[in-house]
């Protein structure tokens, strides 16, 4: 069965320092992983997907991410935060060869930039 | 090309009442999606559907119908609502399963309130 581990419920960064939200997943197949970005009283947006490909997947706003399997973590990292990057983060899990195909979300990081 | 749409975006119901929210996608995606969020808890999925005519039950169906007479359209029905069901609910569409890499697009979320 598939899980999804967001680690912190709230992270809080200074403007300019590094970013890094952190994500465990369990999947009993090959993983399709993704991280979703979620402005205040917005939809959810794509930042990256991690399919099979290159383990460092780099997306949209400067984020990227790294698949470790022997970790099962699909942490998303950014060099340097920016206010702009304030809003709700889920990082979220999809078995390819399940038959099942569940898609699991998990239950959200909060990122606070401070000035 | 607007994506996917959701009307309304706020409603706040009468216990007992019945209404449905509306979903329509212009990218001619095959799968459809309804979610609740609820505060800290990421999203659960309500139903799917993977194609016209066809629709199944996600995690959390109880309270709720969905049919999918068009590629486009993919409404929920509410009936009787009930507090439990206070909640944001989105809409979401991808091109297959999203198990298969693809990633969802998301509406922007409908803000229902039972009273």
């Amino acid at each position: 069965a598939q899980s999804v581990t967001q680690l912190d419920s709230h992270v809080s960064v200074s403007e300019g320092t590094p970013v890094l939200l952190r994500c465990n997943y369990s999947s009993s197949y090959s993983p399709s992983l993704f991280w979703y970005v979620q402005h205040p009283n917005k939809g959810l947006q794509l930042l990256l997907k991690y399919t099979s490909a290159a383990t460092l997947v780099k997306g949209i706003n400067g984020f990227e991410a790294e698949f470790k399997k022997s970790e099962t973590s699909f942490h998303l990292t950014k060099p340097s935060a920016h206010m702009s990057d304030a809003a709700e983060y889920f990082c979220v899990v999809s078995d390819t060869m399940n038959r099942d195909d569940k898609i699991i979300f998990g239950k959200g990081t909060r990122l606070h930039i401070l000035p | 090309n607007a994506g996917v749409t959701q009307t309304p975006k706020f409603r706040i119901l009468k216990i007992g009442q019945s209404m449905t929210l509306q979903c329509t996608q212009d990218m001619n995606h095959n799968y459809m999606y309804w979610y609740r969020q609820d505060p800290g808890m990421g999203l659960k999925l309500i139903y799917y559907s993977v194609g016209a005519g066809i629709t199944d039950k996600g995690e959390v169906p109880n309270g709720y119908n969905v049919s999918r007479s068009t590629t486009e359209d993919f409404p929920l029905r509410l009936e009787l609502a009930a507090p439990s069901q206070t909640s944001v609910y989105f809409c979401a569409s991808s091109y297959s399963p999203a198990g298969g890499a693809y990633e969802q697009y998301f509406g922007p979320g409908t803000r229902l309130t039972v009273t």
